[in-house]
C-alpha cells in the first residue's frame, strides 16, 4: 500500500465550479504537505506549502491539513479552463533528508 | 529570474548504455534534488544534495549515482540502463534542501530501447 494515496479522476467540471482535491496518506511522521501543478510536458509548479494542520489560503486557493485524519485537501475556487491540469500532493517528515513522497496525481479539466 | 534548466530535453539509449543528465539551479539555491516520474505516476524521490553533500537517497539501486558541483549544478547517472529506466527525470532545486519548497525543471525524458 502507498504511503500517498489519491483520487485518480479524471475529473471534469464547467468553468466557475469549486473543485476539490484530496489526498490521504499513513506515515504520522509527515509535518510538512504540498500541492503541485503540473501541464503536460511541463515540471511539476509549487501551488501551496503547509507546515502540520490548518488552513492557508492564496488567492483561488485553498489549502485543507487534517493531521489526526490523515487527509489533506485543496480547494480551488472560480476554476478556469487554464487550470486544467494534474494537480499532486507531496508530503515530507521532520528530517533533513530532502525526501518527498508523491501521490499519482488527479487529472484535471475545467471546461468553459 | 531563470528557472530550473534541465538538459537534454529529450533522450533515446539502447539497454545497456550509460546516460549523464544536468541540471543548473535557481540562482541562489544551495540544494538539488532528483526525481524520476514514470507516466501516470508522481515523482519518486531519488537524491538530494546541498552544499556538493548528498542529504538524502531514495530506493533506488546503485547505478544510480549523483553529484553536486561547487557553482551548485549537478548531474545523474544512470548505468546499465534497463527498459524501465524509461521515463521524465526531474531536477528541484530550493534554497536549504532538507523540508525547503521544490522548484522543479521540465526533466528529461528518457526513452529507453
Amino acid at each position: 500500500q502507498k504511503e500517498v494515496e489519491q483520487d485518480p479522476g479524471p475529473l471534469s467540471v464547467p468553468e466557475g465550479a469549486i473543485v476539490s482535491l484530496n489526498c490521504t496518506y499513513s506515515n504520522s511522521a509527515f509535518q510538512y504537505f504540498m500541492w503541485y501543478r503540473q501541464y503536460s510536458r511541463k515540471g511539476p509548479e509549487l501551488l501551496m506549502y503547509t507546515y502540520s494542520s490548518g488552513n492557508k489560503e492564496d488567492g483561488r486557493f485553498t489549502a485543507q491539513v487534517d493531521k489526526s485524519s490523515k487527509y489533506i485537501s485543496l480547494f480551488i475556487r472560480d476554476s478556469q479552463p487554464s487550470d486544467s491540469a494534474t494537480y499532486l500532493c507531496a508530503m515530507s517528515g521532520n528530517t533533513n533528508a530532502g525526501k518527498s513522497t508523491f501521490g499519482d496525481g488527479t487529472t484535471l479539466t475545467v471546461k468553459p | 529570474d531563470a528557472g530550473v534548466t534541465q538538459s537534454p530535453t529529450h533522450l533515446i539509449k539502447t539497454r545497456g548504455q550509460q546516460v549523464t543528465l544536468r541540471c543548473s539551479p535557481i540562482s541562489g539555491h544551495k540544494s538539488v534534488s532528483w526525481y524520476q516520474q514514470v507516466l501516470g505516476q508522481g515523482p519518486q524521490f531519488i537524491f538530494q544534495y546541498y552544499e556538493k553533500e548528498e542529504r538524502g537517497r531514495g530506493n533506488f539501486p546503485d547505478r544510480f549515482s549523483a553529484r553536486q558541483f561547487p557553482n551548485y549544478s549537478s548531474e545523474l547517472n544512470v548505468n546499465a540502463l534497463l527498459l524501465g529506466d524509461s521515463a521524465l527525470y526531474l531536477c528541484a532545486s530550493s534554497p536549504l534542501g532538507g523540508n525547503s519548497p521544490l522548484h522543479f525543471g521540465n526533466g528529461t525524458r528518457l526513452t529507453v530501447t
